[in-house]
């Protein structure tokens, strides 16, 4: 069973500039998150992604956004990048749409590091 | 809102001596699930375990244990006979229900050094 994998691990933008994140989910979830990890902090939910549709958003503002694609890879991205932006962002698909609500394992990436100059 | 705190910011302990890691949580919702995840230098969240609100019985996996009560909104996860293996950061969330999404709330995170 493959797990989660986002690409790139590592990359440096500059103010300003706008990045793309990639995921591919784990076999057999159809549900994507995407979190912010900002160096000694908890992940902080950016949205999710449930058959191709935004179905839940954090307190990002709209320069952050994202895709999911008929295969459930997923996709975020962030334009006019600014300092503050760096920071670990982390993937992770689940089951979705299955059991009760709350109750599913989210499955996480290794995650993409992204710092901002 | 939901929110998770987890006081212990770092703890560093000796192997084989065994370490309780603090979590307070917060929440008006009557059903929930808490999570406890494993950290390590490589990034990504390793899950650990998943609890039920309405299960309030202790578990017990190997080395790890976890004491839920609900009468004080804690989780609490306990590592006995620690080993330098274990050493990672550790998180506490809380899952709600968020505009039809499942969104999970992180507390800080506990760094855990076993040193040997």
């Amino acid at each position: 069973e493959t797990g989660v994998t986002q690409s790139p691990t590592h990359l440096i933008k500059t103010r300003g500039q706008q990045v793309t994140l990639r995921c591919s989910s784990q076999s057999g979830h159809n549900t994507v998150s995407w979190y912010q990890q900002a160096l000694g902090q908890g992940p902080q939910f950016i949205f999710q992604y449930y058959r191709e549709e935004e179905n839940g958003r954090g307190n990002f503002p709209p320069r952050f956004s994202g895709l999911q694609f008929p295969n459930y890879s997923s996709e975020l991205n962030v334009n006019a990048l600014e300092l503050d932006d760096s920071a670990l962002y982390l993937c992770a698909s689940s089951p979705g749409g299955q059991g009760a609500p709350g109750a599913n394992v989210l499955t996480f990436g290794a995650g993409s590091r992204l710092t901002v100059l | 809102a939901q929110k998770v705190t987890q006081a212990q910011t770092e703890i560093s302990v000796v192997e084989k001596e065994d370490v309780t890691l603090d979590c307070v949580y917060e929440t008006r919702d009557t059903t929930y699930y808490l999570f406890w995840y494993k950290q390590p230098p490589s990034g990504e969240l390793v899950f650990l375990i998943r609890r039920n609100s309405f299960d309030e019985q202790n578990e017990i996996s190997g080395r790890y244990s976890w004491n839920f009560q609900k009468s004080t909104s804690s989780f609490n996860f306990t590592i006995t006979a620690s080993q330098v293996v274990d050493s990672a950061v550790y998180f506490c969330a809380l899952s709600e229900s968020f505009q039809g999404a499942q969104k999970l709330v992180f507390g800080q995170g506990t760094r855990l050094t076993i040193n040997p």
